[in-house]
């Protein structure tokens, strides 16, 4: 079992729908969240980054740890054409490499 | 956020040459530099770890000899892929943290390379 699940979609869904992206990971050691956004061909790019359970808001996108049941999300809402990209999550257990999921790839529909 | 660097965007050369790709932190030191490979509509495989002044790690089946890593200072990390052949062929991205930033990632734009 990987470390860290997710997903690959793909993903498609209408101009200002409220996407879901799940991840769910085993280690119960992990300690740090995050989110990136990868377009095609660039690096990931730095979404959101939590430590531990609870939630994280930041304009459009927001970030959800339940370590009681190892599950990550991000939610997009009013989801825009430019969103569509691929959304890699990442785990890490605090001074050691990111453990990546597969990342889902989404497409928002103009 | 923070700004790393990474340079050539993209790279094509014939079979049997070395390739060098350099990772740069501007505005912040880099403890610790990541490369990291990624195939078509794969996810991120790291390769190996590198902290300034020390030899890098290597991820178990990463050939150290054909990928050398140099992690000279603060700033600057480079990947030198030696004697390239045409499945050595991928994106290529690194990675940065440092103290400073809490030890968030960041990465660079990556790079692609091609080996004919």
């Amino acid at each position: 079992q990987k470390e860290v699940e997710q997903d690959p979609g793909p993903l498609s869904v209408p101009e200002g729908a409220i996407v879901s992206l799940n991840c769910t990971y085993s280690n119960s050691a992990f300690q740090y969240f995050m989110w990136y956004r990868q377009y095609s061909r660039k690096g990931p790019e730095l979404l959101m980054y939590t430590y531990s359970s609870g939630n994280k808001e930041d304009g459009r996108f927001t970030a959800q740890v339940d370590k009681s049941s190892k599950y990550i999300s991000l939610f997009i809402r009013d989801s825009q054409p430019s969103d569509s990209a691929t959304y890699l999550c990442a785990a890490e257990r605090g001074n050691t490499p990111l453990v990546f999921g597969k990342g889902t790839r989404l497409s928002v529909i103009a | 956020g923070a700004v790393v660097s990474q340079h050539p965007s993209r790279v094509i050369c014939k079979s049997g040459t070395s390739v060098k790709i350099e990772c740069r932190s501007l505005d912040f030191q880099a403890t610790t530099m990541f490369w990291y490979r990624q195939f078509p509509k794969q996810s991120l495989m790291l390769m190996a770890t590198s902290n300034e002044g020390s030899k890098a790690t290597y991820e178990q089946g990463v050939e150290k000899d054909k990928f050398l890593i140099n992690h000279a200072s603060l700033t600057l990390s480079t990947l030198t892929v030696t004697s390239a052949h045409p499945e050595d062929s991928s994106f290529y991205i690194c990675s940065a943290s440092g103290q400073a930033l809490n030890e968030k990632l960041f990465f660079g734009s990556g790079t692609q390379l091609s080996v004919l």
